[in-house]
């Protein structure tokens, strides 16, 4: 079986530039999480999707969105670039049964 | 005060050691408890659950003290695969958003 997979692997923008990073969760699996790790830093909670709906989102700026597709894949984008958002974004689908998470490799976002 | 606190670390032992962890967190009424690990830039991979009454397994064991809002991560006989960055994970209840510690930093050397 599939786990949760994250495109792209890497990406290089510059400041006020938009980016778009791409997320397919495990089969069957329909809560897909984003989450932001700057370097040094912890994992900070960005957006949850359940069922093709926004149901929360954490403490980041509007330029922060995202969707979740009828086929439970995830796009986040990043508009306006600046030089803080470079970080690792990590997404994660759970398990409906353990509400175990389950990441991707993750997208590495540099914004210079 | 922060939802979900860690000691940073790093926490410097030899092979063989025993180690431990504690998480704190804010929230009385959160429900799920995890352990993830996260080795250098990579992705975090759960560890472990941690139920009430506790659990094991292998060198592992964790446990869930409610009244005090803490969980432990014990770790024996450590060894060098053991180095990586251990996340405390807790789930508030009706929240559904995973939050996470900064994480504990562990090195295991010869």
């Amino acid at each position: 079986e599939a786990g949760v997979t994250q495109s792209p692997t890497h990406l290089i923008k510059t400041r006020g530039q938009q980016a778009t990073l791409r997320c397919s969760p495990i089969s069957g699996h329909t809560s897909v999480y984003w989450y932001q790790q700057a370097l040094g830093l912890g994992l900070q909670f960005l957006l949850w999707y359940d069922e093709g709906e926004e149901r929360n989102r954490g403490n980041f700026p509007p330029r922060f969105s995202g969707r979740q597709f009828p086929n439970y894949s995830s796009e986040l984008n990043v508009n306006a670039l600046e030089l803080e958002d470079s970080a690792l974004y990590l997404c994660a689908s759970r398990s409906g049964l353990t509400g175990e998470l389950f990441f991707g490799e993750g997208s590495r976002l540099t914004v210079l | 005060r922060k939802e979900v606190e860690q000691d940073p670390g790093p926490f410097n032992v030899p092979e063989g050691a025993t180690v431990a962890f504690n998480c704190t967190y804010s929230n009385s009424a959160s429900q799920s408890f995890f352990w993830y690990r996260q080795d250098c830039r990579k992705e975090p991979k759960l560890l472990m659950s941690v139920y009430s009454s506790g659990n094991e397994d292998g060198r592992f064991t964790a446990q869930l003290n409610r009244a005090s809002q803490y969980i432990s991560l014990l770790i024996r006989d450590s060894k060098l695969s053991d180095s990586a960055t251990y996340l405390c994970v807790v789930t508030p209840g009706g929240s559904y958003i995973p939050t996470f510690g900064r994480g504990t930093s562990l090195i295991v050397h010869p």
